[in-house]
């Protein structure tokens, strides 16, 4: 299995443009994961979805994030528009439904200048 | 919501050496409590987990100890080796696998060959 696989691995965009980060979860797990690494707040969770539901949104940061998962092979995290304290490390994770290992990408570093 | 946390951020320990990382955490109803291991521009991998109904849990070279009347988790990494310097997270949630595992914000173990 290639594990979990993330795209793109490092993006620099200018503020104001639109960012969408990408996950493609390990083949049969059905819990997704999406979580922002920062130096100040270490790993925060966003987002989760089980079975492509989305089921806590409460850590998206604002109405500029969404995500979507549209099929049990790919998950999309989008920033729009895009700011410069939205620089971070973005990671996805999936795992089985009902159980507590998560299984992590290797991340996308997003610079907003 | 409540959180995990670390006592210390940094480690330095002799290459040979045992390492111990501390962490405490404040959610009494957390019953599920896991490590991670963070190589530079990597994702967190798993290294071990435990849950409350035990007091200790060992795997290849690491133990994990759990007190739950102090409410404080350890790592402890035997012999350590340069291929060990990472940081650290713990994380907990419940066994249920319902809630979505919430990290400490992790140790940096740095290795002195």
């Amino acid at each position: 299995d290639a594990g979990v696989i993330q795209s793109p691995r490092h993006e620099v965009t200018e503020m104001g443009q639109e960012v969408t980060l990408r996950c493609k979860p390990i083949s049969g797990h059905n819990s997704l994961f999406w979580y922002r690494q920062t130096m100040m707040r270490g790993l925060e969770l966003l987002i989760y979805f089980n079975n492509n539901v989305p089921i806590d949104d409460s850590g998206m940061p604002e109405d500029r994030f969404s995500a979507k998962m549209p099929n049990a092979s790919f998950s999309t995290l989008k920033i729009q528009p895009s700011e410069p304290r939205d620089s971070a490390v973005y990671f996805c994770a999936s795992g089985k439904e009902g159980a507590n290992v998560l299984t992590f990408g290797a991340g996308s570093r997003l610079t907003v200048l | 919501g409540e959180s995990v946390g670390l006592h210390l951020p940094t480690l330095s320990v002799q290459e040979g050496d045992n390492s111990i990382i501390n962490c405490a955490y404040s959610n009494s109803a957390s019953d599920y409590f896991i490590w991670y291991k963070q190589e530079s521009g990597k994702g967190p991998q798993f290294i071990i987990d435990i849950r409350s109904n035990m007091d200790k849990r060992q795997g290849q070279r690491v133990t994990v100890l759990l007190n739950k009347t102090v409410k404080h988790l350890s790592l402890q990494i035997a012999a350590t080796q340069p291929g060990d310097s990472a940081v650290y997270f713990c994380a907990e949630s419940l066994v249920s696998g319902n809630t979505p595992l919430v990290f400490g914000k992790g140790t940096r173990l740095s290795v002195i060959a």
